[in-house]
């Protein structure tokens, strides 16, 4: 079965600073990945998506992430983060037409 | 184009009741699926559904179930409510199976 593991349940992390959010699946089949984001009392907003084509995929508030597939990686990176990207953040893979997402990130920016 | 809409966004109810929750989907979109998020076990797949019909159940009790209806709005049904069933419920709409999922605000379950 697949699943995806995200080690860091809390990143602290200084305003304009760098980070990565670790994301990792396991699957024995050609995966979809994904990154949502949470903010504080509302849903899932996807962030970006890997389907295929370049590993490297951006969304267009400075995230972007990499599929690495022999390390069944999709770590999240920011060159430099800002208070308003707090929130949680959640990485999931798609299995059958259903999200597996996993325990979620939370991103505590500081000024 | 108006996103996914949950209503109600906030609920209270007692163990032993029933509740119904309601998911809009985007307007052309027919694939309705619904998760649980709870802190304990995070985001966790319910149930999709494509063209009325269910294509996919996780794996929770017959206690919970769902519908969609022509139009693809859903519903979904919790009976006899237990304390563990507090969570935000969230629907997620997509134009086929397989396509990218767009979330709603959640519905807010308090169960006393």
């Amino acid at each position: 079965a697949q699943s995806v593991t995200q080690l860091d349940s809390q990143v602290p992390v200084f305003e304009e600073a760098p980070v990565e959010l670790r994301c990792n699946y396991s699957s024995s089949v050609s995966v979809y990945l994904f990154w949502y984001v949470q903010y504080p009392n509302q849903g899932l907003q996807l962030l970006l998506k890997y389907l295929s084509g370049s590993t490297l995929v951006e969304s267009i508030n400075g995230f972007e992430a990499e599929f690495n597939k022999s390390q069944t990686s999709f770590h999240l990176r920011k060159p430099s983060v800002h208070i308003s990207d707090t929130a949680e953040y959640f990485c999931a893979v798609e299995n059958t037409d259903k999200l597996i997402f996993g325990t979620g990130t939370r991103l505590q920016v500081f000024p | 184009k108006a996103g996914v809409t949950q209503t109600p966004r906030y609920l209270i109810k007692t163990r032993g009741q029933q509740v119904t929750l309601s998911c809009s989907p985007i307007s052309g979109h027919r694939s309705v699926s619904w998760y649980q998020q709870t802190p304990g076990q995070g985001l966790q797949f319910l149930f999709e559904y494509f063209s009325e019909t269910q294509r996919n159940k996780g794996n929770f009790p017959g206690r919970f179930s769902g519908r969609q209806f022509s139009n693809s709005r859903s519903e979904m049904n919790v009976s006899t409510l237990e304390l563990g069933d507090s969570a935000l419920y969230l629907c997620a709409s997509s134009l086929a199976a397989g396509s990218e999922q767009y979330f709603g605000p959640g519905t807010r379950l308090t169960v006393t």
